[in-house]
């Protein structure tokens, strides 16, 4: 079982659409949690972090369950510029007892006009 | 430019050959991580160092890698006997991170443009 895993999509809306993903995660001691963007041919990009107690960024909004161990991520009236590849982000605890951040696959937005 | 900085952009390498790409890291940042990101996929963990030592590595990496960060600034990441299975874009990030803590709850990775590696 992967350590991080999502929908590979892709999800074609609507622009002015809102859109959500979700991310389960397996390691229950998983200690932070983020959503990164990444745009075709290009490094990832934070978009955002992921509290307990949930939190928005304009548009966007992002969830954590600790006891269902996923994060979603909500956009609502979404952009042309919202195409993007939108990667789930887990701080673990590696073998070792060192923190490591694993990345999910990857869920593909596409926003048509 | 003081973001990530990582050479070359592109390698192209013929099988069994040795392959090492460098990453310069956001001079302040103490951590340095590397990943391996082939096409559909997110970037997958090879392995990460705090200021100089290297404190986790993937199990999954084989003993053809191996990364150094002699000094804590710049990072190396070596690929002996390079097989067509190494293809794929090779990522390097830093960060910020407690010097005292091994654990950081909202650690924040910047990343390079990446070295696109291609084993014919």
């Amino acid at each position: 079982r992967k350590e991080v895993e999502q929908d590979p999509g892709p999800f074609n809306v609507p622009e002015g659409a809102t859109v959500a993903f979700n991310c389960t995660y397996s390691n229950s001691a998983s200690q932070s949690f983020f959503w990164y963007r990444q745009d075709c041919r290009k490094e990832p990009k934070l978009l955002m972090s992921v509290y307990s107690s949930g939190n928005e960024d304009g548009r966007f909004t992002a969830q954590l369950n600790r006891a269902s161990q996923y994060i979603s991520l909500l956009i609502r009236d979404s952009k042309l510029s919202d195409s993007a590849t939108y990667l789930c982000v887990v701080n673990i605890r590696g073998y070792s007892s060192a923190s490591k951040i694993i990345f999910g696959s990857g869920t593909r937005l596409s926003i048509r006009p | 430019d003081t973001g990530v900085s990582q050479n070359p952009r592109h390698k192209i390498t013929k099988r069994g050959q040795n392959v090492t790409f460098r990453c310069d890291p956001i001079s302040e940042h103490n951590r340095l991580y590397w990943y391996r990101q082939t096409l559909g996929q997110g970037p997958e963990f090879l392995t990460y160092f705090q200021n100089e030592a290297q404190l986790e590595k993937s199990r999954l990496l084989s003993d053809r890698f191996s990364a150094e960060r002699p000094k804590g600034s710049f990072s190396t990441l070596e690929i002996q006997r390079t097989e067509q299975g190494d293809s794929a874009m090779y990522l390097c990030a830093s960060s910020l991170a407690d010097r005292e803590l091994r654990y950081t709850t909202n650690e924040k990775l910047f990343f390079g443009s990446g070295t696109q590696l291609s084993v014919l």
